[in-house]
Parts: structure tokens; C-alpha cells; sequence
């Protein structure tokens, strides 16, 4: 079965410590995986995805097909990251499936 | 550009009784998603609609149905509510070819249901 596993529900780091948003995932098929975030009062919304291989707002993420794991990285947390991060994986043409979420509070 | 809007943003029913949540998709988007969101959960694929038909569904009842209608806008029926309903309910539209979905969905802020 296809599944997204986002082991911690919550990280609290501080101001200018590194980040790593945890994300593993089950797929027999070729996976397309995603990063959403909702900010407070905010709507989800995109903050990546792997195939476009770039960098939003400092934060950048690598398919690892071998440990099936599509982690979330930024080297220095800032304030305004605190949001809840739901790692996501493209299930044939139309469905994709979350994960459970991780809050990241962000201290300064 | 016009974003999702939904409608309502909060409604309180009871068991048995059947709810309508809308959703207008934004502007140029001809694909709506449907999603369920439950307490301390990940959102769950409910249906996709595209050119007006049903073209994906997860693994809900068919008292879960809906509708999608030319201007793409759509709405979101559950008959026979159920206290397992109580959830946030998202609509998410997109651009897809053929009912592709790239999977960059934008999202409404939703709809929260309330079933006593």
C-alpha cells in the first residue's frame, strides 16, 4: 500500500540551528513526492516537489529511493518557518497522499 | 486571480442528516479535488472532478458523491452523516490534461463539519 510516514509530529529548533523534516515513504511505482506547508492562519499550500530539484525559500529536499525518504532540509531556520510541513506522494493520475504532518516551531 | 473559496467555513449537524459543502475553484483551474482532513491527520483524497465527471476516488462511502459544474466550481454531498465525519474538508483545484493532476494543488481554507 502507498503510504507517507512523518515520524515526529513536532520539532522545535532554534533561530539559525539546521532543520531536517523527516519523510519516508511506500511505493511499488515510480514515486512523485511533494512538500505542503501551512503557515498560521494560512492555507496549504505547494512548498516543493522533487522533480523541480530547487530550493524555496532556503529549504531543499532529496528523493533517496534506496531509503525510500524525501526529507526536508534547510540549513538555517529562521522564525518564519514555523508552520505544520506535510510531506505528500503522487498516487497515480490524481490522488496524492499526505502524511501526517510536522510542526516545526521555530524559537528565537 | 481569484483563489478557492469554500463555503461554509463552519457547519454543525447531527447524525443521520445530509450536508452540500461548495467550492469555487480558482480562476483558469478546471480540476477540483476533494480532501478530508481529520483531527491531528494528514489530509485524505476524497474524489477528483474533471470536465464535470468523477475521474478518481479514495477510499470513501458512496454516500460521499458530488458534483462538478461547467464553470468548474464544485460541491461536496455526504448523506447519512456520521459522528466519524466530524472533519475539516478541503477543496483543491488545479490545471490538469485528461485529468492529470500535477499535484501542485491550491487549496481553500476549508470547510469544518461538525456531526453531534
Amino acid at each position: 500500500a502507498q503510504r507517507v510516514t512523518q515520524p515526529e509530529k513536532l520539532l522545535s529548533v532554534f533561530k539559525g540551528a539546521p532543520v531536517e523534516l523527516k519523510c519516508n515513504y511506500s511505493y511499488s511505482g515510480s514515486p512523485e513526492l511533494f512538500w505542503y506547508v501551512q503557515y498560521s492562519r494560512q492555507r496549504l499550500q505547494l512548498l516543493l516537489r522533487h522533480i523541480s530539484r530547487e530550493s524555496i525559500k532556503g529549504f531543499t529536499a532529496d528523493l533517496n529511493k534506496g531509503e525510500t525518504s524525501f526529507h526536508l532540509k534547510k540549513p538555517f531556520a529562521q522564525e518564519e518557518d514555523s508552520a505544520m510541513y506535510y510531506c505528500a506522494l503522487k498516487r497515480g493520475f490524481q490522488k496524492l497522499v499526505f502524511g501526517t504532518g510536522t510542526r516545526l516551531l521555530v524559537s528565537p | 486571480e481569484t483563489g478557492v473559496t469554500q463555503s461554509p467555513t463552519h457547519l454543525i449537524k447531527t447524525r443521520g442528516q445530509q450536508v452540500t459543502l461548495r467550492c469555487s475553484s480558482q480562476s483558469g483551474h478546471n480540476t477540483v479535488s476533494w480532501y478530508q482532513q481529520a483531527l491531528g491527520q494528514g489530509p485524505q483524497f476524497i474524489f477528483q472532478y474533471y470536465r464535470e465527471e468523477e475521474n478518481g476516488r479514495g477510499n470513501f462511502p458512496p454516500r460521499f458523491s458530488g458534483l462538478q459544474f461547467p464553470n468548474y466550481s464544485s460541491e461536496l454531498n455526504v448523506n447519512a452523516l456520521e459522528l466519524d465525519d466530524s472533519a475539516l474538508y478541503l477543496c483543491a483545484s488545479s490545471f490538469g490534461t485528461s485529468g492529470v493532476n500535477t499535484g501542485e494543488l491550491f487549496f481553500g481554507e476549508g470547510s469544518r463539519l461538525t456531526v453531534l
